[in-house]
């Protein structure tokens, strides 16, 4: 069974910094793209960053990009997210997600996502 | 990176078909085959339910299918069952310079 859970979300202060985590078990890591999603509270869903297999290709939403950084450990079958310079605005339950298509067949398209972790951005 | 437009609500009696929209730009839907669409109810992650632009994953109901004319995407569900009752979400790839997806800001589907 595919399971991917999210971790490292809390309440932090404009300026301040969070590293996500993102366990992932039940298929082969490293044959697939991961990305981080998010949600502000009663929003839409806001793509934020995807990571090909082996780190070789990473994409940025325009609203993140310099402040985010996506990497991952396939070792340890750990995707992350740093947030630097957090604003009230990127307060969110930030969701993990793997793509649907393995071994650099993208897609696109996620088909496994985790339960998301809050991340409160408060003066 | 602009979302894409989706209308804010939608509604249907159970049985009937109801037809979401999602317009984007050639940019994004009009130039690649990567639209998604995506059913989430209240406090859980969000569910795929269509991939490039009319394929379903495994699992999902043959009552939902996909479709794509120009710049719009189309998600169309068939006899609607309260269950279908929820938000639903496209997304398109948008490439060019600096890969990245957009999402729509959402349909609130309504079973009547």
């Amino acid at each position: 069974e595919v399971q991917l859970v999210e971790s490292g979300g809390g309440l932090v202060r404009p300026g301040g910094s969070l590293r996500l985590s993102c366990g992932a078990s039940g298929f082969p890591f490293n044959r697939y793209t991961m990305n981080w999603v998010r949600q502000a509270p009663g929003k839409g869903l806001e793509w934020v960053s995807s990571i090909s297999l082996s780190s070789s290709y990473i994409h940025y939403a325009d609203s993140v990009r310099g402040r985010f950084i996506i990497s991952r450990d396939n070792a340890k079958n750990s995707l992350y997210l740093q947030i630097l310079s957090l604003r009230v605005e990127d307060t969110a339950v930030y969701y993990c997600a793997r793509d649907l298509g393995s071994d650099d067949y993208d897609t696109w398209a996620h088909e496994y996502w985790g339960q998301g972790t809050l991340v409160t951005v408060s003066p | 990176q602009s979302a894409l437009t989706q209308p804010p609500s939608a509604s249907g009696s159970p049985g009937q078909s109801v037809t979401i929209s999602c317009t984007g730009s050639g940019s994004d839907i009009g130039n690649y085959n990567y639209v998604s669409w995506y059913q989430q109810r209240p406090g859980t992650a969000p569910r795929l339910m269509i991939y490039q632009v009319t394929k379903r994953p495994s699992g999902v109901p043959g009552r939902f299918s996909g479709s794509k004319s120009g710049n719009t995407a189309y998600l169309t569900v068939s006899g609607l069952l309260a269950e279908d009752e929820a938000d639903y979400y496209c997304s398109s790839y948008a490439g060019s310079i600096r890969p990245h997806e957009i999402f729509g800001g959402g349909t609130k589907l309504t079973v009547l």
